[in-house]
């Protein structure tokens, strides 16, 4: 069974560090991972997708790597702000999943303090 | 548009009640999805819609009740809930239920007394 899971559980920095985040899964046969992010009681924002023959995507200030061998997402997002504060989920799809199945890590809450 | 859209906001029912939570989606999306989740805790899939067809049940108690009446609209009804199925309610789509992101709504916040 496919277990995912995100160290640390909990981030704060000053506003203007670099944030990293770390995402494993102990399953490397996998269709794509994707990151999120949750504000408090909302629903998810896809951030980025990234599919199993990519090693890295960007968007904006986010740029996010995988490693498929050794079982590793990091999504590092770059001079960290207020409005960055939430919870950043990963999500891992299976090769043999045909029903977007996405198996969660717990996710990290990130407090950016001015 | 790439929005997905929930209504209730906020549902407070009792155990004996009967309610339900719609799920709206523009985007031509034929797959769409239920998940619950409970505070601090990372979703779970519920229910799983391709072609207005349900493919994946994750056995859920049957006082769950899916419906998908066409390809933009999905419901959720519920009866004689618990106070433990207290949790926020996330819809999905994706395009299919292949490789695609799954564009999330806001969730229904549900709240049994």
């Amino acid at each position: 069974k496919q277990e995912v899971t995100q160290i640390p559980a909990a981030l704060s920095v000053p506003e203007g560090e670099n944030l990293v985040l770390n995402c494993s899964f102990t399953d490397s046969a996998i269709y794509n991972l994707q990151w999120f992010r949750q504000d408090p009681g909302k629903g998810l924002t896809s951030l980025l997708l990234i599919q199993s023959s990519q090693r890295e995507q960007t968007s904006g200030r986010l740029n996010a790597s995988l490693d498929k061998s050794s079982g590793r997402s990091t999504l590092y997002i770059a001079a960290s702000q207020p409005g960055d504060s939430a919870t950043y989920l990963c999500a891992v799809r299976l090769e043999t999943d045909s029903w977007g199945k996405f198996q969660f890590g717990a996710g990290t809450q990130v407090v950016v303090t001015p | 548009d790439t929005e997905v859209t929930q209504t209730p906001k906020h549902l407070v029912m009792g155990m004996t009640n009967k309610k339900s939570l719609k799920c709206e989606q523009h985007m031509g999306h034929r797959a769409m999805y239920w998940y619950k989740q409970k505070a601090k805790k990372p979703p779970e899939l519920m229910f799983v819609y391709s072609y207005e067809k349900l493919s994946i049940n994750e056995s859920v108690p049957s006082r769950f009740s899916p419906e998908c009446p066409n390809s933009s609209l999905l419901n959720l009804h519920l009866h004689a809930l618990q106070p433990e199925d207290s949790a926020l309610y996330l819809c999905a789509s994706s395009q299919t239920t292949s490789l695609e992101t799954q564009y999330f709504g806001p969730g229904t916040r549900l709240l049994v007394l």
